[in-house]
């Protein structure tokens, strides 16, 4: 079945540290693909997506994420983290045709100072 | 300023009563969608609309009905609510019918069904 993991419940880091947060796609074609954040009692908001083009892809608030169709990878990383990063973070696709958006379960990020 | 907003916020109500959360957009979207949140379920689609008059079936339809008289409301109705319905739900839309443009997000109900 057409899927969007991300394998990590939580993810811990320390303020300065580098961040990646997993999310891993299973699809037979092209996938579109998104990383989203909730910060508590908030709506979802738009990182970066990935639709196609280049691997690399740059986002809102100093994130970035790479397309690793090989790996069947989309993980999301940032090289310095806040601590106000510290949210839940969403990877979302697109796995076939106009299919609806399928969500991965969330992996919660704390940024320990 | 552009956004979607949701009502209410949140909502306490008991087995089998109606209610309706309503959703309204002033970005002139095309698409509008409903999902709910459950912890390590992620979000998943209840239904969307790709235009006015025009509604389908996501993941999670049952229990739930939808309508988009006009481009910018798009309410979800609970018939008759259960607890399996408790849930924290957004709605969402974006610029186009098309999957791959960015939606975005309602700051979300918080529903709870005794």
């Amino acid at each position: 079945a057409q899927s969007v993991a991300q394998p990590e419940d939580q993810v811990n880091v320390a303020e300065g540290n580098p961040l990646t947060v997993k999310c891993t796609y299973s699809v037979s074609g092209n996938p579109y693909l998104f990383w989203y954040v909730q910060y508590p009692n908030r709506g979802l908001q738009f990182l970066l997506k990935y639709i196609t083009g280049d691997n690399l892809v740059k986002g809102s608030y100093g994130f970035e994420a790479e397309f690793n169709k090989s790996q069947t990878s989309f993980h999301l990383k940032k090289p310095s983290a806040l601590v106000s990063d510290s949210a839940l973070y969403f990877c979302a696709g697109v796995l076939s045709g106009n299919t609806p958006l399928v969500f991965g379960k969330g992996t919660r990020l704390s940024v320990i100072a | 300023e552009a956004q979607v907003t949701q009502n209410p916020r949140y909502l306490i109500t008991v087995t089998g009563k109606k209610l309706t959360v309503t959703c309204s957009q002033n970005m002139n979207h095309e698409y509008m969608s409903w999902y709910r949140q459950d912890p390590g379920l992620g979000l998943r689609q209840i239904y969307y609309s790709m235009n006015v008059e025009v509604t389908d079936k996501g993941d999670v339809p049952e229990g739930y009905k939808v309508s988009r008289k006009e481009k910018r409301n798009f309410p979800l109705i609970l018939e008759s609510p259960s607890p399996n319905q408790t849930s924290l739900y957004f709605c969402a839309s974006s610029s186009s019918p098309f999957i791959q443009e960015t939606q975005y997000f309602g700051p979300g109900t918080r529903l709870l069904v005794l």
